[in-house]
């Protein structure tokens, strides 16, 4: 049990749907992640929350749209996807974003939703 | 261009053994580094870090080496057990750049009993 929890865990859809994957962090965290793992490629940091404030993006295309309404809950909204973005969705919390020279935080890894774009 | 190298995909261990498994990168700037463990069906869980000022970091079974003139860093796991056999990730950071992590491929670690 890592205190953060992903649902859905398998996700398929076609490329007209739109969908949500959800992510809860129980551990009191301020900082919330999206990483993307295709297969054998790294993980892509895709977005950053920091106290609700989204302070990254990684050229993320428009059709993933995050919404992080509190500190412990981030979405990641799907619409009109591609085969391509076909990958496992990663989130991670930490405790904060660090200013600019603090020590990293490290960061707690959910266990992921599995996406399948038809 | 990867920043953040893992050469070889896969390695096998006897129980007991040690493992050993590199990671390479290619930007100076990097002084943060950290090696997460990833059993399948759940993610990544955080192992060991290490800062640019030391070369090394110990805990338990598990110590992390760091070249910075050759830019490798590396995982001992000492007696290795079946356990162990996971996927394991390196992940680099500029500590004045954030918290931007920037991970390596991965190395499938197989315990053998």
């Amino acid at each position: 049990e890592t205190g953060v929890t992903q649902t859905p865990r398998h996700l398929v859809m076609g490329m007209t749907n739109k969908k949500s994957l959800k992510c809860e962090q129980h551990l009191g965290h301020n900082a919330m992640y999206w990483y993307k793992q295709s297969a054998k490629k790294p993980l892509e940091l895709m977005f950053v929350y920091n106290f609700k404030e989204q302070t990254e993006n990684n050229s993320v295309p428009s059709r993933f749209s995050p919404e992080c309404p509190n500190s412990s809950h981030l979405f990641l909204h799907l619409h009109t996807l591609q085969p391509e973005d076909s990958a496992l969705y990663l989130c991670a919390s930490s405790q904060k974003w660090p200013a600019v020279g603090a020590v990293q935080e490290t960061q707690y890894f959910g266990p992921g939703t599995r996406l399948l774009v038809l | 261009d990867q920043q953040v190298k893992q050469n070889s995909p896969s390695l096998s261990v006897q129980e007991g053994r040690i493992s050993i498994l590199n990671c390479d990168y290619t930007n100076s700037m990097f002084d943060y580094f950290l090696w997460y463990k990833k059993y399948p069906a759940e993610g990544p869980t955080f192992l060991i870090s290490i800062s640019s000022i030391k070369d090394k970091n110990e805990d338990g079974r598990f110590t992390v080496f760091l070249n910075k003139s050759a830019k490798h860093l590396s995982l001992h796991i000492v007696p290795s057990q079946p356990g162990d056999s996971a996927v394991y990730f390196c992940a680099a950071s500029e500590i004045n750049y954030g918290q931007n992590f920037v991970f390596g491929p991965g190395t499938r670690l197989s315990v053998l009993p």
